[in-house]
């Protein structure tokens, strides 16, 4: 079964600054899709980038992007010149492509942005 | 956003009552999925539904039933709730249209069970 691992449950950054969210995974699928969601106090679930692992390049949204290593079952977060409006519960997700409709989430990690 | 309402947004009941959840899409995503969030658990699949009246079982599904007799409502029922079952609950829709895989989350049930 695959799992995700975040093991950082808590975090903290300056604003304007720059943080990286760790994520490893485990698969024995070679084609898979990884996500970062943001739940932010409202507790809505929020989607912040997504990876496809047959895709080399790391995806990027603005301030953020990520260093997906495939060989190294990591996919990171890197937030860049962060912002108040950064600070939330962050959760990396993956999704296999053969045929399971779940989502697989890892427990968390707490962003705290520090004025 | 993704057009997803839930209903309700909260809800108290006791122990061994039925309870029904809402999730409402505007539109006409084929999938539609049920997770629950509990602290130290991360969010986890209780059913989902890839159209009408076709649905699935999830890691979850213990003690709990989804119907899904129009594309745009997918129900959870608790059949009898019990304090375990306390949680908030997000209903999630994946446009079928679209191969990335992504899902999208509705603004979340906070259902509290005593």
């Amino acid at each position: 079964a695959q799992t995700v691992t975040q093991s950082q449950p808590e975090m903290s950054v300056q604003e304007a600054e720059t943080v990286t969210l760790s994520c490893t995974y485990d698969t024995s699928e070679s084609d898979y899709y990884l996500f970062w969601y943001k739940q932010p106090p409202s507790r809505q679930m929020i989607l912040v980038i997504r990876q496809e692992a047959y895709k080399q390049q790391n995806a990027t949204e603005n301030r953020f992007s990520v260093n997906f290593q495939k060989a190294a079952k990591s996919f990171s977060l890197k937030i860049s010149d962060s912002q108040l409006g950064d600070a939330a519960m962050y959760f990396c997700a993956y999704k296999g492509q053969g045929g399971s409709e779940k989502l697989v989430f890892g427990k968390g990690t707490k962003l705290t942005v520090n004025p | 956003d993704a057009g997803i309402t839930q209903s309700p947004r909260h809800k108290v009941t006791e122990t061994g009552t039925p309870v029904t959840l809402r999730c409402h899409q505007t539109e006409n995503h084929r999938y539609m999925y049920w997770y629950r969030q509990d602290p130290g658990h991360g969010l986890r699949l209780i059913h989902y539904s890839y159209g009408v009246k076709d649905t699935d079982k999830g890691e979850v599904s213990d003690g709990y039933s989804v119907s899904r007799s129009k594309t745009e409502d997918f129900l959870l029922t608790l059949e009898s709730a019990t304090s375990s079952q306390t949680s908030v609950y997000f209903c999630a829709i994946r446009p079928g249209f679209s191969y990335q895989e992504t899902q999208y989350f509705g603004p979340g049930t906070r259902l509290l069970v005593l």
